[in-house]
């Protein structure tokens, strides 16, 4: 079984600032695949970054990177140089076996 | 390359009726999604084909709901008789199989479905 866990229901940034958005993913198996997808009020899910687990380095997209630290089940998403388009709600994901997501963060992004 | 297709966009049926979606996934994707996302939640996965064999359908309430995956492309996704509970978007995603089978999923704009 694997569970998500997002424990911030919604964050606020300044434009241009950075924020950190917190996941936990838990797991038995040592193989597999994490996430963050962004959902904008048209309901499509996006894809911003994702993360093998078997991988050390940390993914980096542009201006979105994690911080994985498998030990500690800890896969956080840092948006840096924030803008208003980022303004959605993150959700935070994980694929063992099948793909489940968590409850998700709202980001708001204030100019 | 053309990207995953719902329709409807939306849907509005009274309780006790019977409502279908449709996915096309994108072409050569050997794995389609369904998920339910309650309004303010995150997205519940209903079931999973891999080609057209189901891989998960745990989450799935067989009583009322059904889906199935004609020639390994095209799904849709039944509800009857439908619950003022079913209320929520129906997203449909599809991913490539590779080796590993764990790769990236697409999603479509989704289904929203409120029944009264």
């Amino acid at each position: 079984a694997q569970t998500v866990t997002q424990s911030q229901p919604e964050m606020s940034v300044q434009e241009a600032e950075t924020v950190t958005l917190s996941c936990t993913y838990d797991t038995s198996e040592s193989d597999y695949y994490l996430f963050w997808y962004k959902q904008p009020p048209s309901r499509q899910m996006i894809l911003v970054i994702r993360q093998e687990a078997y991988k050390q380095q940390n993914a980096t997209e542009n201006r979105f990177s994690v911080n994985f630290q498998k030990a500690a089940k800890s896969f956080s998403l840092k948006i840096s140089d924030s803008q208003l388009g980022d303004a959605a709600m993150y959700f935070c994901a994980g694929d063992t076996d099948k793909l489940i997501f968590g409850t998700g963060t709202r980001l708001q992004v204030f100019p | 390359e053309a990207g995953v297709a719902q329709s409807p966009r939306y849907k509005i049926i009274e309780k006790r009726q019977s409502v279908a979606f449709w996915c096309n996934p994108i072409s050569g994707h050997a794995t389609l999604y369904w998920y339910q996302q309650i309004l303010g939640q995150g997205p519940k996965l209903l079931i999973q084909f891999q080609n057209n064999g189901v891989v998960d359908d745990s989450q799935l309430p067989k009583d009322r709901f059904s889906a199935e995956r004609l020639k390994g492309v095209d799904s849709t996704l039944k509800i009857q008789p439908a619950k003022l509970e079913d209320s929520a978007v129906y997203l449909c995603a599809s991913s490539p199989k590779t080796s590993t089978g764990k790769v990236v999923a697409f999603f479509g704009q989704g289904t929203r479905l409120t029944v009264v």
